[in-house]
């Protein structure tokens, strides 16, 4: 099955700065990568997700980059804020996958004002 | 809020026992997906369902087990529970048009068990 390596698993950055969390997945045929934002005592919320067929996506201060033929992708905050502090999951699911969802470890990322 | 609820909200339980938590997905969601988020393991997803049917399953124990209702609600049930079993249950609901899941996710407040 798909194995999905999250990293750094904390950051911290100060504010204004940007931030990167990179992601390895294993299964070529994923082809769907979702981000999720969990704030403390919170549910995840889906914050970008990118498509296999479309190399970058962005979204005011965030993007996601994919890169298939290394089979890696990466969230980009810039202009970090205070309230992007929160732990990041990354995901990869495919249909002949299963449809099943594969997350990353998270990364805890703390914005220092 | 993203219009999904779950009840309880905090469960408390002794090893052996069965429980059942429950979901409500937004109005007019048709799928329902159940994780399962510990310390040590991060986010596992366990299953999911459309329109009353199973469409994907994840690393579900054979002790769990899942259903949706005519009405769209699930419950997921966990029974002969072990103190590994402690954790927190998200559900989180889809629109359901794409078959293949790759549609925005909306996450439920979760259920916290504890197993004592």
């Amino acid at each position: 099955g798909e194995n999905v390596e999250q990293h750094p698993s904390t950051l911290s950055v100060q504010e204004g700065d940007s931030a990167v969390i990179k992601c390895t997945y294993s299964d070529s045929a994923s082809n769907y990568f979702p981000w999720y934002k969990q704030e403390l005592g919170k549910r995840p919320q889906l914050i970008i997700d990118i498509r296999s067929n479309v190399g970058e996506k962005k979204d005011q201060r965030i993007a996601v980059t994919l890169n298939k033929t290394a089979k890696h992708f990466s969230l980009h905050i810039t202009e970090t804020q205070p309230e992007d502090s929160a732990v990041y999951f990354c995901a990869a699911t495919s249909r002949e996958g299963g449809n099943q969802f594969y997350f990353g470890t998270g990364t805890s990322l703390t914005v220092i004002p | 809020d993203s219009g999904v609820t779950q009840t309880p909200k905090h469960l408390i339980t002794a090893t052996g026992q069965r429980v059942t938590l429950r979901c409500s997905p937004r109005s007019g969601d048709l799928s329902v997906y159940w994780y399962q988020q510990s310390l040590d393991q991060g986010l596992q997803f366990l299953i999911q369902y459309y329109n009353g049917e199973e469409r994907a399953k994840g690393n579900i124990l054979e002790r769990f087990s899942a259903q949706q209702f005519p009405d769209l609600h699930s419950e997921l049930n966990l029974s002969s529970l072990e103190l590994g079993d402690s954790a927190l249950y998200f559900c989180a609901s889809s629109v359901g048009v794409r078959a293949d899941n790759q549609e925005t996710q909306y996450f439920g407040p979760g259920t916290r068990l504890l197993v004592l």
